[in-house]
């Protein structure tokens, strides 16, 4: 079975680095762009970007671009979302998600992960 | 950037209406257009990908059409577990926008 599983829900304060995790398994990890998008509490998705876990080609949406940084480690099947300096208004659902495999025309976005709750608050 | 805009933002059926939803992009994205559903507290499910392809497992009540700058979802009889909020969303570009989701409700 093909899944994604992501780490566990933080509580963070303003100013305080984070990364969060997204582990692939059942599936050639290194074949298929992996994406995060944002939910920010009753709120829709926002697309951040994607990562070729393969030869870690990133692209940023350009509203997250410099904000966030998404890397992978083939090794051990697992992608990454960080921030540097956590803002309140960072405070959202995240999820990654595997998209197609690499070299493929277009992108969708099937399974999902579970999903990771990010709060930052003072 | 390419703009996704859903219509209606919200609306309320019954069990075994037949639905619409409609997906607009700024600019003509072909045909590289998906629909996912989300349900409270879950994450997003894929329904339907390259316009009017059924994702592997997702009933045979949900189609998708349109190309170009125009796209609907279709459920032909709605279930009560299709109360939900559905999302479009487009590949065209590498900034892959979600439309704002339409929520629908039960009448």
């Amino acid at each position: 079975e093909v899944q994604l599983v992501q780490s566990g829900a933080e509580v963070k304060k303003p100013g305080e680095s984070l990364k969060i995790s997204c582990k692939g398994s059942g599936y050639s990890f290194i074949r298929y762009w992996i994406g995060w998008v944002r939910q920010m509490p009753g709120k829709g998705l926002e697309w951040m970007g994607i990562i070729n876990p393969g030869d870690s080609d990133t692209r940023y949406s350009p509203s997250f671009q410099g904000q966030v940084t998404i890397s992978a480690d083939k090794s051990i099947s697992t992608a990454y979302l960080q921030w540097s300096s956590l803002k309140a208004s960072d405070t959202a659902m995240y999820y990654c998600a595997r998209s197609v495999p690499a070299g493929h025309p277009s992108h969708w976005f099937d399974p999902w992960g579970q999903g990771t709750l990010v709060t930052v608050s003072s | 950037d390419i703009q996704m805009t859903q219509s209606p933002s919200s609306l309320s059926a019954s069990v075994g209406d037949r639905l619409t939803i409609t997906c607009r992009a700024s600019q003509s994205i072909s045909s590289y257009l998906n629909w996912y559903q989300q349900k409270p507290g879950k994450a997003p499910k894929l329904l339907i990908y390259a316009a009017s392809s059924l994702q592997s497992g997702v009933p045979s009540r949900f189609s998708g059409s349109g190309s170009g700058t125009d796209f609907t979802l279709t459920i032909s009889s709605l279930q009560p577990e299709d109360f939900a909020t559905y999302y479009c969303q487009q590949s065209y570009s590498t900034l892959y926008t979600f439309g704002q989701g339409t929520k629908l409700e039960i009448k």
